[in-house]
């Protein structure tokens, strides 16, 4: 039971240009969403989180989107550079400080 | 910048035996956390503690699993009979929720365990 979907397992974009990973969760109990950044042989890096009574989130290159009647969240990297290369997942929680939901991934490759 | 540390990096044992994972969690933070990455599946809850006792746990936590904070500082993992199918990624994390209730939480480089 997927709780938590990133249907793109892999992302090819050119460096310069905007990246958007996508993620879909199901359970209405959510009410925090994180992104975080992993590299092989590293534990998971936080980026950026939203709460749910917000529908935007921006830090720097990183901004976040959720469209809570979609039940979806979108993560925009702008401008992509090549260090951002690396597995991104999506991660959902109930509020507090619940263990987080996370999705499969998605390989962001950033070509030169 | 503080950080999450793991002990082993890699940690290689025979099936049944027990095994321990230590973690550090950053030092002001009161909420940890146990998770596992089987290769080419995704990071997945194990566990949760909150002031001295486990406060959420995941139905993969059975009684083959236990966790405690032995002192100010660690907080372990241990997995009495190890099973082949522990083999697995295990990441520690640490978070202090924020006043408007973040659960921003911070991950360790994890430790490698091989059950053979």
């Amino acid at each position: 039971d997927q709780q938590v979907k990133q249907n793109s397992p892999s992302l090819s974009v050119q460096e310069g240009r905007i990246s958007i990973l996508n993620c879909d969760y199901t359970n209405s109990m959510f009410d925090y969403f994180l992104w975080y950044k992993k590299y092989p042989a590293e534990g998971p890096t936080f980026l950026i989180s939203i709460s749910s009574i917000k529908d935007k989130n921006e830090d720097g290159r990183f901004t976040v989107f959720l469209n809570k009647s979609a039940k979806h969240l979108s993560l925009h990297i702008v401008p992509s550079q090549p260090g951002d290369s690396a597995v991104y997942f999506c991660a959902a929680a109930g509020g507090g400080a619940d263990g987080l939901t996370f999705g499969k991934g998605t390989h962001l490759i950033i070509q030169p | 910048e503080p950080e999450v540390t793991q002990t082993p990096s890699h940690q290689v044992t025979q099936m049944g035996q027990e095994v321990i994972l230590r973690c550090v969690p950053i030092s002001n933070h009161l909420y940890f956390y146990w998770y596992r990455q089987i290769l080419g599946q995704k990071v997945e809850f194990l566990v949760s503690f909150y002031n001295n006792e486990i406060s959420e746990k995941s139905e993969i936590f059975d009684d083959q699993f236990s966790v405690e904070r032995p002192d100010g500082s660690n907080f372990t993992l241990k997995i009495r009979s190890t099973k082949l199918e522990d083999s697995a990624m295990y990441f520690c994390a640490s978070t202090q929720p924020g006043p408007s209730g973040g659960n921003e939480q911070f991950f360790g480089p994890g430790t490698r365990l091989t059950v053979l």
